[in-house]
C-alpha cells in the first residue's frame, strides 16, 4: 500500500480563489508528522506546514491550513487567497515514528497553476 | 543563515562511470537525508546521515553509498552508473535524525540534476 497518496494530478484556481489539495496517508505508528511542500519550476523544495499526529488542532501558516482528519488519516492542504507565485507541484509527505523506521515518504504531487 | 548547499547543479556522465554527489546541511544541522526525484517514481529516499552514522536506507542497491564528515557535510556516491540513475538527487538537512518527535522539517537544496549518456 502506498505511505501517502495524492490523488490529484493536476488543479487549476483562479487567483484570489481558495483551493484544497488531498493527501491521504497509511501508517500503523502511532507517532508521526505530516509535512507539505512547494516544489517550484526552479526545482528547490520549499517546506509549508507540519501537522503532528498528536496536535489538537489543525494546522496554520499564513495563507497555508492543514485540514488534519485523523480518523480518515486525511490531511488536506488549502491555500486561500490564491496568488500567481502559487504555481507550483506540492508534495505532502509523512515521517514515520521510531515504531516503523523513521523514514520519510512523499505523495507524487499535485501540480497546482493559478489562473489570472 | 545560508540554506542547504549542494554541489554541483548539474552533471553528464556516461553509463560505468561514477560520480559523487555534495550536500553542505544549514549550519547546526546534524542530520542529512538523499533523495532521488524521477518524472516515474517521484522522491524516494536514499538514506540519512546523522552525527557521520548511517540512520535510515531506503530500497536502493548497494551502488549508492554516501557519508556524512564531522562538520555534518555529506557525499553520495554512485558506482556504475546505469541510464536509470538519470534524476535530480536533492539533499535535506535536519536539527536532529528523522526519528525524532515534533516538528522537524526537512530543507532542501535545489539538487543536482544527473544525467546519465
Amino acid at each position: 500500500a502506498q505511505k501517502i497518496t495524492q490523488t490529484q494530478p493536476g488543479m487549476f484556481v483562479q487567483e484570489k480563489e481558495a483551493v484544497t489539495l488531498d493527501c491521504t496517508y497509511d501508517t500503523s505508528d502511532p507517532s508521526y508528522g505530516l509535512f507539505w511542500y512547494k516544489q517550484p519550476s526552479s526545482g528547490e523544495m520549499i517546506f509549508l506546514i507540519y501537522q503532528g499526529s498528536y496536535d489538537q488542532q489543525n494546522a496554520t501558516e499564513g495563507r497555508y491550513s492543514l485540514n488534519f482528519q485523523k480518523a480518515r488519516k486525511s490531511a488536506n492542504l488549502v491555500i486561500s487567497a490564491s496568488q500567481l507565485g502559487d504555481s507550483a507541484m506540492y508534495f505532502c509527505a509523512m515521517r514515520e515514528g521510531p515504531n516503523t523506521g523513521n523514514q520519510f515518504y512523499f505523495g507524487t504531487g499535485t501540480s497546482l497553476t493559478v489562473i489570472p | 543563515k545560508a540554506g542547504v548547499t549542494q554541489t554541483p547543479r548539474y552533471l553528464i556522465k556516461t553509463r560505468g562511470q561514477q560520480v559523487t554527489l555534495s550536500c553542505s546541511p544549514i549550519s547546526g544541522h546534524r542530520s542529512v537525508s538523499w533523495y532521488q526525484q524521477t518524472p516515474g517514481q517521484g522522491l524516494q529516499f536514499l538514506f540519512e546521515y546523522f552525527s557521520e552514522t548511517q540512520r535510515n536506507k531506503g530500497n536502493f542497491p548497494g551502488r549508492f553509498s554516501g557519508r556524512q564528515f564531522s562538520n555534518s557535510r555529506s557525499e553520495m556516491n554512485v558506482s556504475t552508473l546505469e541510464l536509470g540513475d538519470s534524476a535530480l538527487y536533492l539533499c535535506a538537512s535536519s536539527l536532529g535524525p528523522l526519528r525524532s518527535y515534533g516538528n522537524q522539517p526537512q530543507h532542501f537544496g535545489d539538487g543536482t540534476r544527473l544525467s546519465i549518456l
